[in-house]
């Protein structure tokens, strides 16, 4: 089953705007990761954020986390015509690998 | 670092035939998994390898697929006899531990025709 479930499935955005994209999981963690896949590529890592923190920063993204309400979103600012690409989560849960989501799409129009 | 290495990166054969992808993880990395994306199903982990042992090989959808990592810097994907459903990119990612940052190859594009 799903750990991470990423919302929405889709996101549209004008270059420039603020795209939030959020991720729900269902059993504790030790960390959640956010990942980038490019249309064709690999999965690139973006960041990680232990259960112990709540607030994260890198470059243009910020990630949050909230244990009691088990979930996370990813803040990309001031977004580029090349932040276009899917989004996912991912979690460790309790079974010591990580579980990702479906992902989110995100395109941003030039 | 070359980064995680996968051949072949595009592979079209005929129904019936054994498909065999590879996979060379980062070196120093203890884990190394294999997925497989469809748009239907997302990103599924098939199995994945700690220390050269398969840990937990329970995405594996039937006994058509099979993996192997002989040594740490080596890994294979064998489907026997491949089906039109198995169509899919199949990713290869190390970790310094399994639940550490993952590494991803650029994919196997799959095709059965």
């Amino acid at each position: 089953s799903q750990q991470g479930e990423e919302d929405p499935q889709a996101l549209s955005i004008q270059e420039g705007e603020n795209a939030t994209m959020n991720c729900s999981y269902k059993t504790s963690i030790n960390n959640l990761q956010w990942y980038r896949q490019n249309s064709g590529r690999g999965l690139v890592h973006l960041i990680l954020i232990r259960s112990n923190e709540r607030e994260k920063h890198s470059g243009r993204l910020r990630v949050t986390l909230d244990t009691s309400k088990k979930s996370s979103s990813l803040l990309i600012t001031a977004s580029r015509a090349a932040d276009t690409a899917s989004y996912f989560c991912a979690t460790d849960g309790s079974n010591y690998k990580l579980t990702f989501g479906k992902g989110t799409l995100l395109t941003v129009n030039p | 670092d070359a980064g995680v290495i996968q051949s072949p990166r595009h592979e079209v054969t005929e129904m019936g035939q054994e498909v065999t992808l590879r996979c060379k993880p980062i070196s120093g990395h203890n884990s190394l998994f294999w997925y497989r994306q469809t748009m239907m199903r997302g990103l599924e982990l098939l199995i994945y390898f700690n220390n050269n042992v398969p840990i937990d090989d329970s995405g594996m959808p039937e006994d058509r697929f099979s993996a192997k990592m002989p040594n740490a810097s080596f890994s294979t994907l064998k489907i026997q006899p491949s089906e039109p459903r198995d169509s899919a990119v199949y990713f290869c990612a190390s970790s310094l531990g399994s639940q550490d940052t993952q590494y991803f190859g650029p994919g196997t594009r799959l095709t059965v025709l």
